[in-house]
Parts: C-alpha cells; sequence; structure tokens
C-alpha cells in the first residue's frame, strides 16, 4: 500500500517556465514532508520541506503548497532551468508513535526534463 | 562540513567476496542510515543507527552487516551477496532520529557507493 503516491513518472517542461510536481498521500498522521531531488548515480539531495502547521514554504525558485484537507502536497519550480533535469522524491513522516512509526516514507519519483 | 562521505564509489564483487562499505560524517549527526536504491525506484531504508545503537533493522539479510565504530563513521559489511543486491548503496545521516523534532530529522545523503555482484 503506497501511503506516498507521485502519480506522474515523468513530466517535460520548457525552459523558463514553470514545473509543477504533485504528491498525494494517505496517513493523515503525515505532518512533515519534504522534497528531494536526485541525479543518476548520486544520493539524493535535500530540497526543501514543510510542516503541517504551514501550507506554504518558499525557497527562492522553489515552493511547496500543503493542502491537508486533500491530503496533496505539489512543488512549484519557476522558472525551470536544464539543471533542474533529476528526478524529485516526495517523502513524508509522522512526528507520532515510536520507531518505525516516525521512519521517512517514500513516494516512487517524478523524473523531470527541463528543455532547453 | 555539510558532507557525507562514501567509499568506494563503485565495486564489484563476487557471491563468495567479503567487502565493506564505508560512510563518514563530520558534522555532528547523532543518526545514520544505510539505504539501499534500484534505478528509477526511492530509497529503501535498511538500517538506522541512533547515538551509536542500531535502533531500526527493516528485516535485512545477515548478509549485509551493519556496523557504527563511533559517532562519526558507519560501516556496511557484505558476504555472500546474490546478483540481486547490485544496488546503489546510499549512507545518510541526520542531526538525530526518531524524536519528532522533524526538522532536525532531515537526512543527508553521500553520493552512495554502486555495487555490482556477480
Amino acid at each position: 500500500d503506497q501511503q506516498v503516491k507521485q502519480n506522474s513518472p515523468s513530466l517535460s517542461v520548457q525552459e523558463g517556465r514553470i514545473s509543477i510536481l504533485n504528491c498525494d498521500y494517505t496517513n493523515s498522521m503525515f505532518d512533515y514532508f519534504l522534497w528531494y531531488k536526485k541525479y543518476p548515480a548520486e544520493g539524493p539531495t535535500f530540497l526543501i520541506s514543510i510542516s503541517s502547521i504551514k501550507d506554504k514554504n518558499e525557497d527562492g525558485r522553489f515552493t511547496v503548497f500543503l493542502n491537508k484537507s486533500a491530503k496533496h502536497l505539489s512543488l512549484h519550480i519557476v522558472p525551470s532551468q536544464p539543471g533542474d533535469s533529476a528526478v524529485y522524491f516526495c517523502a513524508a513522516r509522522s512526528s507520532w508513535g515510536a520507531g518505525n512509526n516516525r521512519k521517512l516514507i517514500w513516494g516512487l519519483g517524478t523524473s523531470l526534463a527541463v528543455n532547453p | 562540513d555539510t558532507e557525507v562521505t562514501q567509499t568506494p564509489k563503485h565495486l564489484v564483487m563476487g557471491m563468495t567476496n567479503k567487502k565493506s562499505l564505508k560512510c563518514e560524517q563530520h558534522m555532528g549527526h547523532r543518526a545514520m542510515y544505510w539505504y539501499k536504491q534500484k534505478a528509477k525506484k526511492p530509497p529503501e531504508l535498511m538500517f538506522v543507527y541512533s547515538y551509536e545503537k542500531l535502533s531500526i533493522n527493516e528485516s535485512v539479510p545477515s548478509r549485509f552487516s551493519p556496523e557504527c565504530p563511533n559517532s562519526s563513521l558507519l560501516n556496511l559489511h557484505l558476504h555472500a551477496l546474490q546478483p540481486e543486491d547490485s544496488a546503489l548503496y546510499l549512507c545518510a545521516s541526520s542531526l538525530i532520529a526518531g524524536t519528532g523534532a522533524s526538522a532536525n530529522e532531515k537526512l543527508f545523503f553521500g553520493s552512495g557507493t554502486q555495487l555490482s555482484v556477480l
């Protein structure tokens, strides 16, 4: 049962336009969400995060929006650049419970291609 | 220093070999992790060390043996692996683990060891 879902395996965007990557989750206990970016044969790099007490967090060209009622978050990249081409993973965690309940749960990733 | 350093970057081993993967961080992080990642899949948690004690083992086969000699070092000892164990092995660290203080649990990943088992 996939608790964090990234329903678009891939996305192609023109340079300079907005990239919107979507993520849905099913566990209402999740209260912290992260986006990681991954290039081939490298480890994931933390991009941006959001706590459930907020609905928006912005860092430069990257903004994450959280809609708790819809259990949906999205990552906006504007303007998109060719160097943003990578796989983007959405991940979520619950602060409740102990041990494995606090494990980071990952989506399957969305491969973003930004075309010059 | 905000890096997690992993060695070697690439490793090819036979099914009867014994090898070790090494990971080092000097950020003062007290939680360290081993993940396994196959192509086009998310990272898959294997082990978590918190304050140098093993706190999570995700039912990993015993042919993988983790070791945390001190707060900066994490090893993964490999023995009698199978070809299906070929993957990118990632080490990560975070300031702390499992306390619910989410911002401090942000993971910093190394570049990984690309392992091929023949």
